[in-house]
C-alpha cells in the first residue's frame, strides 16, 4: 500500500503561473517531508523540506504547505520558469522508524514560455 | 568532482550475466542506498545500510544483493540479470539526521536484453 501518493502524473504550466504540485500521505507518524526535483540523466536533488510541526515553509520562489489533518502537502513554484520543467518527487521521512525516504511516483512539470 | 559518483553510467547486458554497480561517495555520510527507478513506478528501495557492517532489505530486494566494502562504497550486484531488472539505479546517501536529506548519485541506465 502506497504510504505516500503523487496523484497526478503530470502537470502543464504557462512561465510566470504558478505551479501546484501535489502529494497525499497515510502515515501520521512522518516527521519530515521533503521535495526532490529531477532532470533528465541526473539524479534527484534536494529542492526543500518541511517539519510536521510547521505548515509552512517558503525559499524564494518554492514554498510547501502542509495540512496535517488532512495528511496532505503541496508544493507552489511562483513564479514558474522553462527551467523548472522536471519531475518532482514528494518522499517522507519517518524517524523512529529508523528507515530510507518514502517517495511518491512523481509528477512532471513542463513549464511552456 | 561529484559528491557521489556510480559506474557504469550506462550498462546493456544479456539474460543470465552476472552484473555489478557501484557506488562511491566522498561526503563522509555513513548511510547509503540503492534504488531503482521505473516510469511510473517512482523511486523504489533495494537495499540499504546504515554502516559498513549493517545492511538492510528494502521495499524490492528480490533478485539483488549488496556489498557494502567501505564506508565510502556500496556496490549492487544483480546476479543473474532478466530483463525485467531493466531500470534506473540510483545510489544515495545521507547523515543520520530526522530530515534525512539524501545525496543522490547521478544514475546508472541498466538495460537486459
Amino acid at each position: 500500500d502506497q504510504q505516500v501518493k503523487q496523484n497526478s502524473p503530470s502537470l502543464s504550466v504557462q512561465e510566470g503561473r504558478i505551479s501546484i504540485l501535489n502529494c497525499d500521505y497515510t502515515n501520521s507518524m512522518f516527521d519530515y517531508f521533503l521535495w526532490y526535483k529531477k532532470y533528465p540523466a541526473e539524479g534527484p536533488t534536494f529542492l526543500i523540506s518541511i517539519s510536521s510541526i510547521k505548515d509552512k515553509n517558503e525559499d524564494g520562489r518554492f514554498t510547501v504547505f502542509l495540512n496535517k489533518s488532512a495528511k496532505h502537502l503541496s508544493l507552489h513554484i511562483v513564479p514558474s520558469q522553462p527551467g523548472d520543467s522536471a519531475v518532482y518527487f514528494c518522499a517522507a521521512s519517518a524517524d523512529q522508524a529508523g528507515t530510507a525516504l518514502i517517495f511518491g511516483k512523481g509528477t512532471t512539470l513542463s513549464v511552456s514560455s | 568532482d561529484a559528491d557521489v559518483t556510480q559506474t557504469p553510467r550506462n550498462r546493456i547486458t544479456k539474460t543470465g550475466k552476472r552484473i555489478m554497480l557501484e557506488c562511491s561517495q566522498t561526503k563522509g555520510h555513513d548511510r547509503m542506498y540503492w534504488y531503482r527507478q521505473d516510469p511510473g513506478l517512482g523511486l523504489r528501495l533495494i537495499y540499504y545500510s546504515f554502516d559498513v557492517k549493517d545492511i538492510n532489505k528494502g521495499e524490492i530486494s528480490d533478485g539483488y544483493s549488496v556489498s557494502r566494502q567501505a564506508q565510502a562504497k556500496f556496490s549492487l550486484s544483480l546476479e543473474s540479470a532478466i530483463p525485467n531488472q531493466t531500470a534506473l539505479y540510483f545510489c544515495a546517501t545521507s547523515d543520520p539526521t530526522p530530515l534525512n536529506e539524501q545525496f543522490f548519485g547521478p544514475g546508472t541506465r541498466l538495460t537486459v536484453l
